[in-house]
């Protein structure tokens, strides 16, 4: 296992166009969860997935971003209509999550390289 | 106020120097923290892992979670130039998954 790659690194797109981005976890990973980092900030959260079902959007996902994990595989991201302001690095990362009698564990994220957008 | 603040530096130490990151919280309900490398062009990568309060250390690495001041701190001993990099603190609290970070701090070790 290589760890978690997205596709593509860098994406050119003209506003209004949509965009797709593909993130394959490491395959023992049940979760999996989308972040946007912009230049000088630290990742801001988007959705996650455990396995195929989407438990959590973040206000900052509008309607124009939608994101699947079918079979609880790999997964999508896609922005419709894009606009200058999506231009971004979209990470992706996963983390195995175990039940423990007191609670979740949470054992930190793996994540990808990313997906450079940028919109003229 | 944001959840999670980080000074963003630049920090600037010659080789050798220890280093101390620090990030403040908001958030009472945080208990999982945690410290990420991210070099440019690269994702972040995962330093150290703390649960709830106290120290942990990973060989030139050590975290620090105060809870009480809702301060945690990263300290590197022993910095080399491959230290240089953004170094993120991050932030969970129980039964939640989405991780909040902080906007990270620029370190230079300078050779």
């Amino acid at each position: 296992d290589t760890g978690v790659s997205q596709d593509p690194r860098h994406k050119i797109t003209k506003r209004g166009q949509n965009v797709t981005f593909r993130c394959d976890p490491i395959s023992e990973h049940n979760r999996l969860y989308w972040y946007r980092q912009t230049l000088g900030q630290g990742p801001e959260f988007l959705t996650y997935f455990q396995n195929e079902a989407q438990l959590e959007k973040s206000r900052l996902l509008s309607d124009r971003f939608s994101a699947e994990r079918p079979k609880g595989s790999f997964s999508t991201l896609e922005i419709q209509r894009t606009e200058q302001g999506d231009s971004a690095m979209y990470l992706c990362a996963s983390s195995l999550g175990l039940k423990r009698d007191r609670g979740e564990t949470n054992y930190g994220y793996t994540f990808g390289s990313g997906t450079r957008l940028t919109v003229v | 106020q944001k959840e999670v603040e980080q000074d963003p530096g630049p920090l600037s130490v010659p080789e050798g120097a220890i280093v101390s990151l620090n990030c403040t919280y908001s958030n009472s309900a945080f208990q999982y923290f945690m410290w990420y490398r991210q070099y440019s062009r690269k994702g972040p990568e995962l330093l150290m892992y703390t649960y709830s309060s106290g120290n942990k250390e990973d060989g030139r690495f050590t975290a620090q979670v105060d809870k009480s001041s809702k301060y945690i701190s990263l300290f590197i001993r022993d910095s080399q130039p491959s230290d240089s990099a953004t170094y993120l603190c991050a932030m969970s609290a129980t039964g939640g998954f989405k991780t909040i970070f902080g906007a990270g701090t620029r370190l230079f070790v300078k050779a």
